[in-house]
C-alpha cells in the first residue's frame, strides 16, 4: 500500500518571505504522480502543482514549485514571495500510474503573517 | 462556474439515521470519489465510481454505501448513521486514466452526528 507523509501539521511563513512544506511517500510502483493540493478556510479544495515521476526537471507554477527527489521519495512544495492569499491546508498527494485512487497525506496548516 | 457541485454543505442527524449525501459533476467525468477528510488523518477513500453502476471500496468502507445510476451523480449513503461518522465529507471526480488527471473536489458537506 502507498503511503503519504507529512511531518508537519502546522507551519508559518512571514508574507514576501519563502516557505517549504515536506513531504515523503512510499511506493514500489515506478510510474506514479504527485501532486499538491491546497484548501483554503471553508473553501474547495483545488489543485497547486503536479509532478509526474518519469520526469526528472521539478515543476513549477508561477511562485509555487517542487523539490522531487525521486531515490528519496520525497516531495517538498516551495511557496516564494508568500501572500496572505496562501494560508490554507495544504495536502501532498500520490497516485499511482495504474490505478484510480488518490492517496493523500495527513495535511499541513500554513498561516501567513501580515 | 462550479464544476462539482454537493447538495448539502452542512448537515445534522440523529443516531441511527438513514443519510443520502449526493454530488453532482457537470464535466463528463468517468471516475467519482468520496472522501471523509478529519483533521490529523486527512482525506481518506471510501469509495470511487470508475463508470455508471460500477463502484469500488476504499480504505474505510464500513457503514457507508454509494450509488451512481447516472454518469453525473454519484450518492453517498450511510444506512445507520452513528456519532463516529461525524466527519468532512468530500466528494472529487477525474478523468479516468491514463494520465496525471487532477481531483476536482467540491465544497464538502460537514455532517454531525449527534
Amino acid at each position: 500500500a502507498q503511503t503519504v507523509t507529512q511531518s508537519q501539521p502546522e507551519m508559518s511563513v512571514q508574507e514576501a518571505e519563502t516557505v517549504t512544506l515536506s513531504c515523503t511517500y512510499d511506493t514500489s510502483e515506478s510510474d506514479y504522480y504527485l501532486f499538491w493540493y491546497k484548501q483554503p478556510p471553508s473553501r474547495q479544495m483545488i489543485l497547486v502543482i503536479r509532478q509526474e515521476a518519469y520526469k526528472q526537471q521539478n515543476a513549477t507554477e508561477n511562485r509555487f514549485s517542487v523539490n522531487f527527489q525521486k531515490a528519496a521519495k520525497s516531495f517538498s512544495l516551495k511557496i516564494s514571495d508568500s501572500q496572505l492569499g496562501d494560508a490554507a491546508m495544504y495536502f501532498c498527494a500520490y497516485r499511482a500510474y495504474n490505478n484510480n485512487d488518490m492517496r493523500f497525506g495527513a495535511g499541513t496548516r500554513l498561516t501567513v503573517k501580515p | 462556474d462550479v464544476k462539482v457541485t454537493q447538495s448539502s454543505r452542512y448537515l445534522v442527524k440523529r443516531t441511527g439515521e438513514k443519510v443520502f449525501l449526493e454530488c453532482v459533476q457537470d464535466m463528463d467525468h468517468e471516475n467519482m470519489f468520496w472522501y471523509r477528510q478529519d483533521p490529523g488523518l486527512g482525506l481518506r477513500l471510501i469509495y470511487f465510481s470508475y463508470d455508471v453502476k460500477m463502484k469500488e471500496k476504499g480504505d474505510i468502507p464500513e457503514g457507508y454505501s454509494v450509488s451512481r445510476e447516472k454518469k453525473e451523480r454519484f450518492s453517498l449513503i450511510l444506512e445507520s448513521a452513528s456519532t463516529n461518522q461525524t466527519s468532512m465529507y468530500l466528494c472529487a471526480s477525474s478523468l479516468v486514466l491514463p494520465g496525471a488527471n487532477v481531483l476536482t473536489f467540491g465544497a464538502g458537506s460537514r455532517l454531525t452526528v449527534l
